[in-house]
């Protein structure tokens, strides 16, 4: 079945620092991939909509600047956390859409920690 | 390890069928558990989540499930589903001391 690979799993950084994150489908063709975020004790909240080869899409109250998504190819889209900070600290989860059968997967999460 | 199964990949139905979906979980401990759609096209939705108290959960356009910890399970169900109930629906537990994990997912296909 469809894979996606989320990298890195868990990542711990400075405040201040930048942090990417890797979406990469492993079989299949993504031209849509999904990020979300969880806070604790919540549901995910959709962050952007990353389309193949265009700008990505975000949600209202998402910094766009801040969470910048690249997807520059079918198999991969990268979220980049930059300057982070202590309140950036959360679950990143991003979703591929297999363009063949419009199934969806899900990576396994990227739990980042500013400190 | 802690793992979310899905028993369907793929369900169909005819409109007015009734339907569910299970899921079950392998965390120990207490969870939050959530069902979530996904329509051709669109991100995820919620349609309903379970924190704690009452363990039959009613969501949005006629869903449910019920939670039942003896048997580690969270099943979905609709009495009579639509053609719009068309899409893809996910089981996701959340374990306190864990991340979100999502189940791989049933496609459920409602004919007209």
């Amino acid at each position: 079945g469809a894979v996606v690979s989320q990298h890195p799993s868990w990542v711990i950084c400075k405040s201040g620092t930048s942090v990417k994150i890797e979406c990469r489908s492993l079989d299949f063709q993504a031209t849509t991939m999904f990020w979300y975020r969880q806070f604790p004790k919540q549901s995910l909240m959709l962050m952007a909509t990353s389309n193949e080869g265009s700008k990505a899409t975000y949600e209202q109250g998402v910094e766009k600047d801040k969470f910048l998504i690249n997807h520059a190819s079918l198999t991969l889209s990268t979220l980049t956390v930059t300057s982070a900070h202590p309140e950036d600290s959360s679950f990143y989860i991003c979703s591929a859409v297999d363009r063949g059968n419009y199934g969806y997967t899900f990576g396994s999460g990227t739990r980042l920690t500013v400190v | 390890a802690q793992s979310v199964s899905q028993h369907n990949h793929h369900v169909i139905l005819s409109e007015a069928a009734s339907l569910e979906l299970g899921c079950n979980y392998s965390y120990g401990g207490t969870v939050n558990l959530f069902w979530y759609v996904q329509y051709p096209g669109q991100h995820l939705q919620l349609l309903l989540k379970y924190f704690s108290g009452d363990p039959l959960v009613k969501g949005i356009k006629g869903f449910e499930a019920e939670f039942i910890k003896s048997k580690f399970s969270f099943n979905l169900r609709k009495p009579s589903v639509q053609w719009s109930d068309t899409a893809e629906y996910f089981c996701a537990v959340n374990a306190l001391s864990s991340d979100m994990r999502f189940g791989a997912g049933t496609r459920l296909t409602v004919k007209p």
